[in-house]
């Protein structure tokens, strides 16, 4: 979508890197989320925000680092990657969670680790 | 365990019929429940959300229904088109949390 950009699109990294995925949003939403897409697993929550400075765990957090100093930008930082995080990883903004409105997703980062 | 199922295999009608897509949970109560369309390559994108206290919910050719008895919620595309076919996938948006928890989707298919 236009207000949420990933970047890059595509990644390939060696194991025990470290790589950082971007994610921007134009909207000022105080929501942000990153999940990861896998076959048969769906979409899972890593981390997500609620604000700037405030962050939280989703289901799978281990291995994962986030930061949020401004409200616009969430990256996402794979400390040492595994194959394990070979995946699709998604980034997604909520104007106020998610009582009213949905959440507007990036179009992903593939992210391959060998 | 909570669990949320979406028909894992693939979904084929006819043009101009209506699709419908099943979501079940279990061991989870939500508050509202959102679904969303993926078209391959691309991130998910909103549809429509339901309330808990709502039992139906239309958009065009889009209807929802949303029935926390039986835990179910039916997705309905009436006079669906090719451009339908993508992957549907069903959102749970639980009390006291700010996340959603989805389903792996169904895939649509539509064929002329």
């Amino acid at each position: 979508d236009a207000g949420i950009t990933q970047s890059p699109r595509y990644k390939i990294t060696e194991t025990g890197r470290q790589v950082t995925l971007m994610c921007h949003q134009t909207w000022s939403h105080s929501y942000m989320f990153w999940y990861r897409q896998d076959l048969g697993h769906g979409l899972r929550l890593i981390y997500y925000s609620a604000a700037a400075d405030i962050t939280d765990k989703g289901e799978v957090p281990d291995g994962y680092v986030v930061s949020r100093s401004k409200t616009e930008n969430f990256p996402l930082t794979l400390e040492s990657a595994t194959r394990s995080q070979t995946s699709v990883y998604f980034c997604a903004s909520s104007e106020s969670g998610t009582r009213n409105y949905g959440y507007t997703f990036g179009s992903g980062t593939r992210l391959t680790v060998v | 365990s909570q669990k949320i199922e979406q028909n894992s295999e693939a979904l084929n009608i006819q043009e101009g019929k209506t699709a419908t897509l099943t979501c079940n949970y279990t061991n989870y109560s939500p508050a509202y429940l959102q679904w969303y369309r993926q078209d391959p390559g691309r991130g998910p994108v909103f549809l429509l959300l339901i309330r808990e206290n709502e039992k139906e919910k239309r958009k065009e050719r889009l209807k929802v229904t949303f029935d926390t008895t039986l835990k179910q919620s039916l997705f309905h595309i009436t006079a669906s088109q090719p451009a339908d076919s993508a992957t549907y996938l069903c959102a749970l948006d639980l009390y006291n949390t700010d996340k959603l928890i989805f389903g792996t989707g169904t895939r649509l298919q539509v064929f002329p």
